[in-house]
């Protein structure tokens, strides 16, 4: 157990539709990481926040967001969701920047019909 | 885009056999090379965060070395168990980013 928690472990959605997927942080680490996994492809960088504050961007659609609150836990938005959409969305997080290991989360499956 | 890749693409190892894999990447911008361990149905588990050119990090039968300068790491695995097996993923961190390879997919056979 990772100490990093997601919610909900499994989702699914129809075309259109927006979602938001959840991550709590192990305590005391102050960086939060998105990461999806679709079927053919490793695992994607989406978006980093530090202390609340957005840090780096990937490749994150411009029809996803996110933000990281003042208890440091994080949400993903999902809108105008699509067939590719559907993948693994992995949450990490580490006490500083990406120069430290990450833990990773069980993760959000997301399928979209 | 960044170029970060792993070879080979999948391994099959008898079991009590020793192994690496390697990991290339940018040596521009670079900041650390970290190297994951993910088993099916789980969560990517981090092995090792390397920085330093010449780095050398050991976990048990599993070692990891980094060069810098030319950009590569190797991940070895000494007298290989089947609790080894395992897709190894390695990741460059430069330009505040982390840029995963596809992964190198491991069996250890009995």
């Amino acid at each position: 157990d990772s100490g990093v928690t997601q919610t909900p472990k499994h989702l699914i959605t129809a075309t259109g539709q927006r979602v938001t997927l959840r991550c709590s942080p192990r305590s005391g680490d102050l960086s939060v990481y998105w990461y999806q996994q679709s079927l053919d492809q490793g695992l994607q960088f989406l978006i980093q926040y530090y202390n609340g504050e957005e840090r780096a961007k990937g490749n994150i659609l411009e029809r996803f967001s996110a933000q990281q609150f003042p208890d440091l836990h994080s949400e993903l938005n999902l809108s105008s969701l699509e067939l590719g959409d559907s993948a693994l969305y992995f949450c990490a997080s580490s006490v500083g920047g990406g120069g430290n290991e990450q833990y990773f989360g069980p993760g959000t499956r997301l399928t979209v019909t | 885009i960044l170029n970060v890749e792993q070879s080979p693409q999948s391994l099959h190892v008898q079991e009590g056999d020793s192994t690496n894999f390697t990991c290339s990447f940018p040596s521009s911008n670079f900041y650390a090379l970290h190297w994951y361990r993910w088993e099916t149905a789980k969560s990517p588990e981090a092995l090792f965060v390397m920085t330093l050119n010449g780095d050398e990090k050991k976990k048990g039968r599993i070692s990891a070395t980094l060069n810098t300068k030319e950009g590569y790491s190797y991940l070895y695995i000494k007298g290989s168990q089947p609790e080894d097996s395992a897709t190894y993923l390695c990741a460059y961190f430069g330009n505040e980013k982390l840029t995963f390879g596809t992964g190198t997919r491991l069996t250890i056979i009995p």
